[in-house]
């Protein structure tokens, strides 16, 4: 495997229940990001990790949880999720936060909330 | 509040015809802005950083340029496969994240 994958690459999941997208880079990066993108909307950041260490948190619910266990995983934990939150959820990494700019993305998972 | 205006928002060029897509921006001193490509059912993919005004990068038919306020990706004699949505963002000074906006749609027909 090469680059940032992630898994599933499509998601269909109700309100109720809980599941977890993964992502995983070989780049051999510090940072890594969690983003959602809706139809007509710019990219939105969620959440940053530096060295495994959370930097930022951009007003996510809470119904978002993620977790990196160490610099190449990444994970973002659903729960009780809302129609509104379906969208694609894309991972990045980049060396280290000081080179946030250049960010290689993974495919993304669709994600359907019914 | 730092904002990334694109236009236009979808683009649609013959094969051969060159163009223009615009980002402007708002943000105080600005630390880098950043071009994106991202092709339908995949994740954006990186392709040039500018950080003061006057500066430019090349890549194949793109090129893209910065002023004080904005950004231009000139796209010469496009192709097909340059067929994707392009999208900018910009980097704040002692901000770590970055501002994107909503994208250009590019579409050329052979």
């Amino acid at each position: 495997e090469t680059g940032v994958t992630q898994t599933p690459r499509h998601l269909v999941m109700g309100m109720t229940n809980k599941k977890s997208l993964k992502c995983e880079q070989h780049l051999g990066h510090n940072a890594m990001y969690w983003y959602k993108q809706s139809a007509k909307k710019p990219l939105e950041l969620m959440f940053v990790y530096n060295f495994k260490e959370q930097t930022e948190n951009n007003s996510v619910p809470s119904r978002f949880s993620p977790e990196c266990p160490n610099s190449s995983h990444l994970f973002l934990h659903l729960h009780t999720l809302q129609p509104e939150d379906s969208a694609l959820y894309l991972c990045a990494s980049s060396l280290h936060t000081g080179t946030e700019g250049e960010q290689y993305f993974g495919p993304g998972t669709r994600l359907t909330v019914t | 509040e730092d904002q990334v205006t694109q236009s236009p928002e979808a683009l649609r060029l013959q094969e051969g015809e060159s163009s223009s897509l615009n980002c402007s921006y708002t943000v105080s001193g600005l630390r880098g802005l950043f071009w994106y490509r991202q092709d339908p059912g995949k994740g954006p993919e990186f392709l040039f950083t500018l950080y003061s005004a006057g500066e430019e990068k090349e890549k194949e038919r793109l090129k893209a340029t910065l002023t004080k306020k904005e950004s231009f990706l000139h796209i010469t004699a496009p192709k097909p496969e340059d067929s994707a949505t392009y999208l900018c963002a910009v980097q704040a000074p002692g901000y770590s994240t970055l501002t994107f906006g909503k994208g250009t749609m590019l579409l050329v027909s052979p």
